[in-house]
C-alpha cells in the first residue's frame, strides 16, 4: 500500500493564480482530511469528507474548495491565491471519525505564494 | 472546550540520554489523546495513543507516554535518545467527529 499520496510536493503561485493540489489513498479509507500547518502552529482542519460526495468545512476553510467523487481522491483547490494561503498543506484519512481512530497523513505539499 | 498546549517549543538532549516531551489537555470529559511524529519532509506518522484502556502507554521506537488525569498531562518519554529521533513532535487531542486538536508541535533535537 502507498498510503496516503499528494502532488505536487513543493509549489510557488503569484498571487490571484489558482491551483489544485491532489490527494490519493489506497487503503479504502471513507474519511478524508485536509490540514494547513503554518510555523509554529498545530495542524487547523480546512475541509473533510465522510464518503463520495460529501464534504464539510473545518476549522479554516476560507478561500479553498474541495471536492470527493471517488472513495480514493480528496483534491483542495485555491480559486485566488493570497500570501496568507502560503503553508503546509497535509491531507490524512481515517478508517472512521471515532474518537480513537488514528488518522494516515501524506507528506504535505509545500505552497509558496508570492 | 478543548486545547492542548506542549510546553516547549524546542527540546535539545544528547544521544544516549532520556527524552522528555511535555504536553497538557483541557477536556470537559477524558479525550482521546495521540502523540505524532513528523520528520523532515514526511507526514504524520502516530507514535501511540492514549483511549483509557491504561493510562501507561507504549508506542513505536521505545516512546511511551503517561496519562496523568489529575495533571491533565500527558508527557512522552524515551529512555535513549537516538539520532533517529530527531524530528518534530506533536501531542493531538481528538474528541470525537472532525474535532481533532494538535499542540503547536515540539522540535526534538538530538547532539552526538
Amino acid at each position: 500500500n502507498a498510503g496516503v499520496t499528494q502532488t505536487p510536493k513543493f509549489r510557488i503561485l503569484k498571487i490571484g493564480q489558482s491551483m489544485t493540489l491532489q490527494c490519493t489513498q489506497d487503503m479504502n479509507h471513507n474519511y478524508m482530511y485536509w490540514y494547513r500547518q503554518d510555523p509554529g502552529m498545530g495542524l487547523k482542519l480546512i475541509y473533510y469528507s465522510v464518503g463520495a460526495g460529501i464534504t464539510d468545512k473545518g476549522e479554516v476553510p476560507n478561500g479553498y474548495n474541495v471536492s470527493r467523487s471517488t472513495t480514493e481522491d480528496f483534491p483542495l483547490r485555491l480559486e485566488l491565491a493570497a500570501p496568507s494561503q502560503t503553508s503546509v498543506y497535509f491531507c490524512a484519512s481515517s478508517y472512521s471519525m471515532g474518537d480513537q481512530e488514528t488518522q494516515y497523513f501524506g507528506p504535505g505539499t509545500r505552497l509558496l505564494v508570492l | 472546550a478543548q486545547s492542548v498546549t506542549q510546553l516547549d517549543s524546542h527540546v535539545s538532549v544528547s544521544e544516549g540520554t532520556p527524552v522528555l516531551l511535555r504536553c497538557n489537555y483541557s477536556s470537559s470529559y477524558s479525550p482521546s489523546l495521540f502523540w505524532y511524529v513528523q520528520h523532515p519532509n514526511k507526514g504524520l506518522q502516530l507514535l501511540l495513543k492514549y483511549t483509557s484502556a491504561a493510562t501507561l502507554v507504549k508506542g513505536i521506537n521505545g516512546f511511551e507516554a503517561e496519562f496523568k488525569k489529575s495533571e491533565t498531562s500527558f508527557h512522552l518519554t524515551k529512555p535513549s535518545a537516538h539520532m533517529s529521533d530527531a524530528a518534530e513532535y506533536f501531542c493531538v487531542v481528538h474528541t470525537g467527529g472532525f474535532k481533532t486538536i494538535f499542540g503547536a508541535g515540539t522540535r526534538l533535537f538530538v547532539k552526538a
